[in-house]
């Protein structure tokens, strides 16, 4: 079956570090997306993780591990603005069908 | 560029009327397509996806179908809504991949919230 674990919700404060961790267990494995989405808005697109290790964009970085079926989206340097959720997200199945399976979202709350 | 139309934005529907949600992708061609549905507070729940002109998987069983009747247009239906059926309902689209890339992530559109009273 399939699983994808994040925790509900995260408080932090401006300018601080967060690291929002995602399990997953999928009859498939192609790649890890990490989204934003902002309340009442569609998701963006903010990392992409295929192989282990870390890939780092800026004030986000995300990591893998696929023997663990782990990942972590963090965040620094933490503005006001980066109040939303954080979508954890499995490619699933062959080259070609692409579905996205999604975790629940972690709502990320940034206070002054 | 390549762009994606959904509407409407919003829409309240009474329970047993029927519903019909359109999705449009411009600038590109053979894109994958998918709708999704996020209840409140909760994640994204795939419904459907199509890799082609008529060819629709349905991922989960429900009240609701999709049809795609042109290669960039996909379309969400119901005979009847339920007021289960209430939620923001998301179109997206994809290249098809053939190959791991970021690239072949999905761009969504910007979303319908439907209510049903």
């Amino acid at each position: 079956g399939q699983n994808i674990d994040q925790p509900t919700e995260m408080t932090a404060t401006e300018g601080a570090i967060v690291q929002i961790n995602c399990t997953y267990q999928t009859s498939g494995f192609n790649g890890l997306f990490w989204y934003q989405q902002h309340a009442g808005e569609a998701p963006t697109f903010l990392s992409y993780n295929v192989l282990d290790g870390l890939e780092e964009k800026g004030r986000f970085s995300s990591f893998l591990s696929r023997s663990k079926g782990y990942s972590y989206l963090l965040l620094k340097e933490l503005q006001m603005k980066d109040s939303a959720s954080y979508l954890c997200a499995v490619r699933e199945g062959p080259y070609g069908t692409d579905k996205l399976i999604f975790g629940t979202g972690t709502r990320l709350q940034v206070f002054p | 560029s390549q762009t994606i139309h959904q509407w409407p934005a919003t829409l309240v529907q009474p329970v047993g009327s029927p519903l019909s949600l359109e999705c449009t992708v411009e600038g590109t061609s053979n894109p994958n397509l998918y709708w999704y549905r996020q209840a409140a507070g909760r994640g994204l729940q795939l419904l459907f996806y199509s890799v082609g002109i008529g060819q629709i998987s349905s991922e989960v069983p429900q009240n609701l179908s999709a049809s795609r009747p042109q290669d960039r247009q996909f379309i969400l239906s119901s005979k009847k809504l339920l007021l289960s059926d209430s939620g923001f309902y998301l179109c997206a689209w994809s290249v098809r991949t053939a190959g791991p890339s970021h690239l072949y992530g999905y761009t969504f559109g910007s979303g319908t919230r439907l209510t049903v009273v």
